[in-house]
């Protein structure tokens, strides 16, 4: 079946560095891969969307430049959250779809604690 | 944009008791999205509960169903018959297909005996 790796689980970092985290699709080829947080009391938002052959598209709010993103196949993304502060503590969640394209999957997700 | 509204905050329910969470959606960017729901149990991470994609249609999965309604927007999931591992947070979500999923806020469910 589909599965979604994602680590580390949890994360610690001082404030104002960096940490990196990254995601693996298992079982299906990540055509396209979104990366999601959750910030304390609330849902889950969107930071950006990768799909293969394309460029990767940030939503408002999240930036490039505050966290960047590979995505150089099939099978395997990173994001970094550079320069962390409180306000970037939380859940950061991934998910992957495939060629289907109906279903996204998600890993454990990377819990972030800064301190 | 597109949003979505579920049963906001903590749903206490008797063991063997019927669960209805509520969703709505409201999305200005496709006619008839795909809905979700996804469950996360304590300790793990986000999995696909049920989804449908066809307006009108009906997902299940685990005792629970959801039908997709697009005369009142509306995506409510119910278990006639709840046990205690049906403690968890649901969330209801919607896919415009162009981007990621836009979730709900999320409904803590405890379920005791």
């Amino acid at each position: 079946g589909a599965l979604v790796y994602q680590y580390p689980r949890r994360t610690i970092c001082k404030s104002g560095t960096s940490m990196r985290m990254e995601c693996q699709a298992v079982g299906f080829q990540a055509t396209s891969v979104a990366w999601y947080r959750q910030s304390p009391q609330k849902t889950f938002e969107l930071i950006a969307l990768s799909t293969v052959n394309s460029a990767i598209k940030y939503e408002q709010n999240f930036t490039q430049e505050k966290f960047p993103i590979s995505h150089p196949n099939l099978s395997f993304s990173s994001m970094t959250v550079l320069n962390a502060y409180l306000e970037d503590r939380g859940l950061y969640l991934c998910g992957a779809r495939g060629y289907s394209a109906e279903t996204l999957y998600f890993g454990s997700g990377t819990r972030l604690t800064v301190l | 944009g597109d949003s979505v509204t579920q049963t906001e905050g903590q749903v206490t329910v008797s063991e063997s008791k019927s669960l209805i969470i509520n969703c709505t959606y409201s999305t200005t960017s496709i006619a008839y999205p795909n809905l979700f729901w996804y469950v996360r149990y304590p300790g793990e991470g986000l999995q696909l509960l049920l989804k449908v994609i066809t307006a009108g249609q009906k997902g299940s999965s685990r005792g629970f169903e959801a039908t997709y309604n697009k005369e009142t927007t509306s995506f409510h999931l119910q278990k006639a018959s709840v046990q205690e591992s049906d403690s968890a947070v649901y969330y209801c979500a919607l896919d415009n297909y162009a981007q990621g999923l836009t979730f709900g806020l999320g409904t803590r469910v405890s379920v005791f005996p």
